[in-house]
């Protein structure tokens, strides 16, 4: 059974940093792309960024651009996300998904999220 | 970036019910849509990629369709389970997308 396990959110001020983990299982995670998707509160769903299952492709929304920073372990069937320079706006509930194929493509596996407060 | 453009936003309906919802983009997409159902506190759960097919374990009464720019999910028998918010996601470029999404209520 595929199971996607994010953690590290919580309360950071303003200009704070963060990074959150999520944790695979149950597929060959080095076949796979990962992606990063957030809902801040009463919003739709919103991309944030992904990267190729060997690392040579990684993409982040204009909006967090210069001020987040994914990575992954394989080793450790680990994706993360660096959250650097965090706005009031960031505050979301992040979850990571495995892309069914390619960098640019649909997510056919989500995490229950880890929810990210921006606030002083 | 490419838009995405759901319809209607919410919609009041009762158990039993066909729905339909719709999603237009911006510009030529091809079959690279897909579509999500989202319960509070839970993970989105891919319903329907390419348009039209229907994810693994996905109950037949869920189905999508495209026409030129516009594509639609239709469920043809709304069974309780199914209120919730269902979005569509455009990948044939980067940036991906997604709509807005539809919130499906209780009437």
């Amino acid at each position: 059974e595929v199971q996607l396990v994010e953690s590290g959110g919580g309360l950071v001020k303003p200009g704070g940093s963060l990074r959150l983990s999520c944790a695979a299982s149950g597929f060959t995670f080095t076949y796979y792309s990962m992606t990063w998707v957030r809902q801040a509160p009463g919003k739709g769903l919103e991309w944030v960024s992904s990267i190729s299952s060997n690392t040579t492709y990684i993409q982040y929304a204009d909006s967090v651009k210069g001020r987040f920073t994914i990575s992954r372990d394989n080793a450790r069937d680990s994706i993360y996300l660096q959250m650097d320079s965090l706005r009031a706006e960031d505050t979301a509930v992040y979850y990571c998904a495995t892309n069914v194929g390619g960098t640019i493509d649909a997510f056919d596996y989500w995490g229950q999220g880890t929810l990210v407060t921006v606030s002083s | 970036d490419i838009q995405l453009t759901q319809s209607p936003s919410f919609l009041s309906t009762s158990v039993g019910d066909r729905v339909t919802i719709t999603c237009r983009a911006s510009q030529v997409i091809s079959d690279s849509l897909a579509w999500y159902q989202h319960k509070p506190g839970k993970a989105p759960k891919l319903l329907v990629f390419l348009a039209s097919k229907l994810e693994n374990g996905v109950p037949s009464r869920f189905s999508g369709s495209r026409f030129g720019t516009e594509y639609t999910l239709t469920i043809s028998t709304l069974q309780p389970e199914d209120f919730a918010t269902y979005y569509c996601q455009q990948y044939h470029s980067a940036p991906v997308t997604f709509g807005q999404g539809t919130k499906l209520e209780i009437k």
